[in-house]
């Protein structure tokens, strides 16, 4: 079983949907939880962090469930420039782990006109 | 402007030969790490560094060596002994995100492709 799963998509939606993605982890010494966006051929860039009191920032929502070792993000009125791969990134930590970051596979949003 | 750079953007190699990707910060982090990412797949840990002259392997470290004399330099040789080198090669640096969390922050990579 891996670490982080997500669904890879992709997830075609037209524009102004809102789209929801969903992660999934299995260490609970999991601490720290990211969202991160990567666009073609680029680097991945830090979208924002989750916590369990959920976060938002303008048309994106992300969520944690530490019970149920599941993280989501929520994405409202779709824009074309939201077309991305969006990584569910965790953070372990404990010394046999120097905060090591744990990277899902990715799942990949195509927003149409 | 702070940031990550990685030089270069693409780079093509033969095979038996070994090549340094760089890796430079001036965000004053002292943690670094290298990733490679494959199509379809997700990134995956070659070595990392939490302080000047000091470095661990990761996952996939076979293949691979890197140094850290300066805390703003972090490179990467692959050697001829990586047996599957083409791949997109990412650094990043060790920052905080908000709320005390610290997180990643990524360089704009390093494409190898071996001929």
């Amino acid at each position: 079983r891996k670490e982080v799963e997500q669904d890879p998509g992709p997830f075609n939606v037209p524009e102004g949907a809102t789209v929801a993605f969903n992660c999934t982890y299995s260490n609970s010494a999991s601490q720290s939880f990211f969202w991160y966006r990567q666009d073609c051929r680029k680097e991945p860039k830090l979208l924002m962090s989750v916590y369990s009191s959920g976060n938002e920032d303008g048309r994106f929502t992300a969520q944690l469930n530490r019970a149920s070792q599941y993280i989501s993000l929520l994405i409202r009125d779709s824009k074309l420039s939201d077309s991305a791969t969006y990584l569910c990134v965790v953070r372990l930590y404990g010394s046999s782990n120097t905060g090591k970051l744990i990277f899902g596979q990715g799942t990949t949003l195509q927003v149409k006109p | 402007d702070g940031g990550i750079t990685q030089s270069p953007k693409y780079l093509f190699r033969k095979e038996g030969q070994n090549v340094t990707l760089s890796c430079e910060q001036n965000l004053n982090h002292d943690a670094m790490y290298w990733y490679r990412q494959d199509p379809g797949q997700g990134l995956r840990l070659i070595y990392y560094s939490q302080i000047v002259n000091d470095f661990q392997k990761g996952d996939i470290a076979e293949g691979y060596s890197v140094s850290r004399e300066k805390k703003e330099s972090f490179p990467l040789t692959v050697t001829s002994a990586q047996k599957n080198p083409t791949a997109f090669y990412l650094c990043a640096s060790r920052g905080m995100a908000d709320r005390g969390l610290y997180t990643q922050y990524f360089g704009p990579g390093t494409r190898l492709t071996v001929l």
